[in-house]
């Protein structure tokens, strides 16, 4: 299966909001609700932000949002801060039993 | 506290074969899928496959379609640990190894190993 299709890049200033778009299919990001968002650090471990398009895991800060409509997926950061400078990952489960990642999206807070 | 903790550093020549382990503690060992992810370096996450611990293999076991065939999961419920087994190593191999617990129920991940890194080179 191809890889979700995200931009490769977004910057915005601090206090700004963005949005990254995760792209997939029928059989994937349109077909189910399972869609998770990771943030990944420089040399870190990925770590899980958003799961089930939009439910965030405990500790999470409520900065961070996701939404999906049609076969596109979504994760919003409003407020954007200098620690949220990281690389940004969707995943979504898929028709076949198996999972993808989308390709990666480098976040730049100017 | 959920520990997953991955077997060390493995060079490789190419056409050998790997295997990574990843001991688990702190859960409960059949209660949650575990995933394999990659991440080459300077690149994205790539989903491997997938296995509940609680089988025997088989029908649980899934692969992204370019690793059918060259990959193999197993688990071991005695000391709670997983491992992932790769053949027919290339240069393009050359990644760090993530063994990733499923969030149960939840569709996603909320634990990773530290990872293991893989280097193939003649």
């Amino acid at each position: 299966q191809s890889a979700l299709t995200q931009p490769a890049s977004v910057s915005a200033s601090p206090g700004q909001s963005i949005a990254i778009s995760c792209t997939g299919t029928s059989s994937d990001v349109g077909g189910y609700n399972h869609v998770s968002w990771y943030q990944q650090h420089p040399d870190k471990v990925p770590r899980l932000i958003i799961y089930e398009v939009n439910n965030r895991p405990s500790g999470v800060s409520d900065r961070f949002s996701g939404t999906k409509s049609g076969n596109t997926a979504s994760l919003i950061i409003t407020g954007l801060e200098a620690d949220d400078e990281a690389d940004y990952y969707c995943s979504s489960f898929v028709s076949s039993d198996t999972w993808v990642f989308g390709g990666g999206t480098k976040v730049t807070v100017l | 506290q959920v520990q997953l903790v991955q077997s060390g550093t493995e060079v490789k020549r190419p056409g050998a074969s790997v295997k990574i382990s990843c001991k688990t503690s702190g859960y409960t060992f059949t209660g949650s899928l575990m995933h394999w992810v990659r991440q080459a370096p300077g690149q994205g996450l790539e989903w491997m496959g997938k296995l509940n611990p609680s089988h025997d293999g088989g029908t649980s076991i899934r692969f992204a379609q370019k690793f059918q065939g060259r990959l193999t999961l197993t688990s071991d419920t005695s000391t709670n640990t997983v491992h992932m087994e790769m053949r027919s190593l290339t240069s393009d191999d050359t990644a760090l190894y993530y063994c990733a617990k499923d969030k149960h129920g939840a569709w996603s991940i909320d634990y990773w190993g530290q990872g293991t890194l893989v280097t193939v080179s003649s």
